[in-house]
């Protein structure tokens, strides 16, 4: 049973727009959320996490979002750079292993 | 430089045969964890090792087999027992719960 949920299995967005892309999930003790960016044929490399104390965190461009009590987050990639088309990966940590969506494809169009 | 190794990137099995994955880190981390990705199911844990002599069942561990002597080594066999082994194949390690967790280059199993 899916435990994190990346329900847009792609999104396209113009060079220079924000991105957002989303992510639920359903175990409300899940405490520390992270993104993953991923190439094909490469493994994912870290982007940006937040703890569950936090509702936000932001890196540069990168800004994640959460919502406790909708078990909901989301990255923000704002001003969208056609080198960020990638497939990016939500996460959450058990405890013991990170628990994976099933990734959303990001196309950023110049 | 610090990282984590797998090998080999490309791998070609024929039907009935085991294979094994190797996975080596140097980053002094404790748990090691390996992961499936195939097409539209994200990342799937296989298993997984928080300390050497120990390792746990994943999400998909059926026809697999892990080992961990080292704490640095952490190689995967792909039995004959596993009926869809094609796939990408991930090791990753983590100092401890609530770090990044680092990923491999992965590798690309086809059986043939």
């Amino acid at each position: 049973d899916q435990q994190v949920k990346q329900n847009s299995p792609s999104l396209s967005v113009q060079e220079g727009r924000i991105s957002i892309l989303n992510c639920d999930y359903t175990n409300s003790m899940f405490d520390y959320f992270l993104w993953y960016k991923k190439y094909p044929a490469e493994g994912p490399t870290f982007l940006i996490s937040i703890s569950s104390i936090k509702d936000k965190n932001e890196d540069g461009r990168f800004t994640v979002f959460l919502n406790k009590s909708a078990k909901h987050l989301s990255l923000h990639i704002v001003p969208s750079q056609p080198g960020d088309s990638a497939v990016y990966f939500c996460a959450a940590d058990s405890g013991y292993a990170l628990n994976f969506g099933k990734g959303t494809s990001l196309l950023v169009t110049p | 430089d610090g990282g984590i190794t797998q090998s080999p990137k490309y791998l070609f099995r024929k039907e009935g045969q085991n294979v094994t994955l190797s996975c080596e880190q140097n980053l002094n981390h404790d748990a090691m964890y390996w992961y499936r990705q195939d097409p539209g199911q994200g990342l799937r844990l296989i298993y997984y090792s928080q300390i050497v002599n120990d390792f746990q069942k994943g999400d998909i561990a059926e026809g697999y087999s892990v080992s961990r002597e080292k704490k640095e080594s952490f190689p995967l066999t792909v039995t004959s027992a596993q009926k869809n082994p094609t796939a990408f194949y991930l090791c990753a390690s983590i100092l401890s719960s609530g770090n990044t967790i680092y990923f491999g280059e992965g590798s690309w199993l086809t059986v043939v």
